[in-house]
């Protein structure tokens, strides 16, 4: 059964900090590695989408990368200001279960004026 | 572009009864996805339609259900409300048949309190 895990669970940084944020799943059989962005209270914001055989994608101060073989994809954030503040959340798409998304629990990052 | 609008905001019910929530997608998209947010479990998803088909479903029981009309505009159902069910339900859009292929576009989701 896939698992997805992320760590930390909360990150506080001051602002003007580069930070990685870690994403690991179990089963290396997947399609894509989507890493979105949750506001409190809000619906979720698509970063970045990572295809299996993709070893990074970047947009803007955003970096995500994938290695399938170890099971990790880190989000790279550079130069960090308050409004990224907001939890972070990957989800894989299992080739096995008609591409079905399998979430994390998501990183809660506040970043310090 | 419209984006993903979701119908109502906020639902307080009381247990046994029953809700209807609604998903508009972005104009264009015909995939809708439900999933369920919660502190506990996180987000889990309900089921995907396409072409007012539905193409997955996850774990839930049959009391969640769900619809999705010839314009693409989707509806969930919770029957018989349990405690349990009190979550943020978020609605999710995209282009294609197969929503982990194609990026998802997600509404502001729907508050539910279950008393």
């Amino acid at each position: 059964k896939q698992e997805v895990t992320q760590i930390p669970a909360a990150l506080s940084v001051p602002e003007g900090e580069n930070l990685v944020l870690n994403c690991s799943f179990t089963d290396s059989a997947i399609y894509n590695l989507q890493w979105f962005r949750q506001d409190p209270g809000k619906g979720l914001t698509s970063l970045l989408l990572i295809q299996s055989s993709q070893r990074e994608q970047t947009s803007g101060r955003l970096n995500a990368s994938l290695d399938k073989s170890s099971g990790r994809s880190t989000l790279y954030i550079a130069a960090s200001q308050p409004g990224d503040s907001a939890t972070y959340l990957c989800a894989v798409s299992l080739m096995d279960s008609n591409y079905q998304l399998i979430w994390g629990a998501g990183t809660k990052l506040i970043i310090k004026p | 572009k419209a984006g993903v609008t979701q119908t109502p905001r906020y639902l307080i019910k009381t247990r046994g009864q029953q809700v209807t929530l609604s998903c508009s997608p972005i104009s264009g998209h015909r995939s809708v996805s439900w999933y369920q947010q919660t502190p506990g479990q996180g987000l889990q998803f309900l089921f995907e339609y396409f072409s007012e088909t539905q193409r997955n479903k996850g774990n839930f029981p049959g009391r969640f259900s769900g619809r999705q009309f010839s314009n693409s505009r989707s509806e969930m159902n919770v029957s018989t409300l349990e405690l349990g069910d009190s979550a943020l339900y978020l609605c999710a859009s995209s282009l294609g048949q197969s929503p982990s292929y194609n990026e998802q576009f997600f509404g502001p989701g729907t508050r539910l309190t279950v008393l």
